[in-house]
């Protein structure tokens, strides 16, 4: 079984720039995350989807950050304009939750690390 | 507000040897919790999860323990090996979510000796 897809997988930019990073889950999974992770600490959840609607995004810095799943397949994360405190791993992460039970397993991808310099 | 966290940033060990990593949580209502491994380049990989309801929980190699009275687990990896170098972080599902949001701890790295 193929695991969660992100791309790209690094992405230097300048502050004030956009960019946008793409994830693919896995087949037949109903739920979607986007985690930012700082060098040295635990992921922090931004955005939580449920097929293509948002069911968490409390999180998520909404003035410069925004994503999206449509379809309720693939996800994009995009940032706008972007700053030096963004740099971090951005993990893209699926389960198959499509109720309220606690156990329901994340599979996470690799990551994108983006350095804003 | 809820929170996990790990009592030593890094933990050194000599091949062979069990490693105990500890964490600690702050919301007596937290009632699941569960450990991931990290390595290099790579995103987190589940590794075992326990409930409150109980107070160990034994994978392959791997036991985790709950004390619920002094808000504290771990995870002990028997005969520890070079391949489990790697981050381990705790986590617990938000006890005031019903999203299923999970809440990390910062990590600690795992060094084996060979």
């Amino acid at each position: 079984e193929a695991g969660v897809a992100q791309s790209p997988r690094y992405k230097i930019i300048e502050k004030r720039q956009s960019v946008a990073f793409w994830c693919n889950p896995i087949s037949g999974h109903a739920t979607l995350y986007w985690y930012q992770q700082i060098l040295g600490q635990g992921p922090k959840l931004l955005i939580q989807f449920q097929n293509n609607g948002v069911v968490d995004d409390s999180q998520l810095p909404k003035d410069r950050f925004s994503a999206e799943r449509l379809k309720g397949v693939d996800s994009t994360l995009k940032i706008q304009p972007a700053k030096l405190e963004d740099s971090a791993v951005y993990l893209c992460a699926s389960s198959l939750r499509t109720g309220t039970s606690k156990r329901d397993e994340q599979f996470f991808g690799p990551g994108t690390r983006l350095t804003v310099l | 507000g809820e929170s996990v966290g790990l009592h030593l940033p890094t933990l050194s060990v000599q091949e062979g040897d069990n490693s105990i990593i500890n964490c600690a949580y702050s919301n007596s209502a937290s009632d699941y919790f569960i450990w991931y491994k990290q390595e290099s380049g790579k995103g987190p990989q589940f590794i075992i999860d326990i409930r409150s309801n109980m107070d160990k929980r034994q994978g392959q190699r791997v036991t985790v323990l709950l004390n619920k009275t002094v808000k504290h687990l771990s995870l002990q990896i028997a005969a520890t090996q070079p391949g489990d170098s790697a981050v381990y972080f705790c986590a617990e599902i938000s006890p005031s979510s019903n999203t299923g949001k999970l809440i990390f701890g910062q990590g600690t790295t795992l060094q084996v000796k060979p």
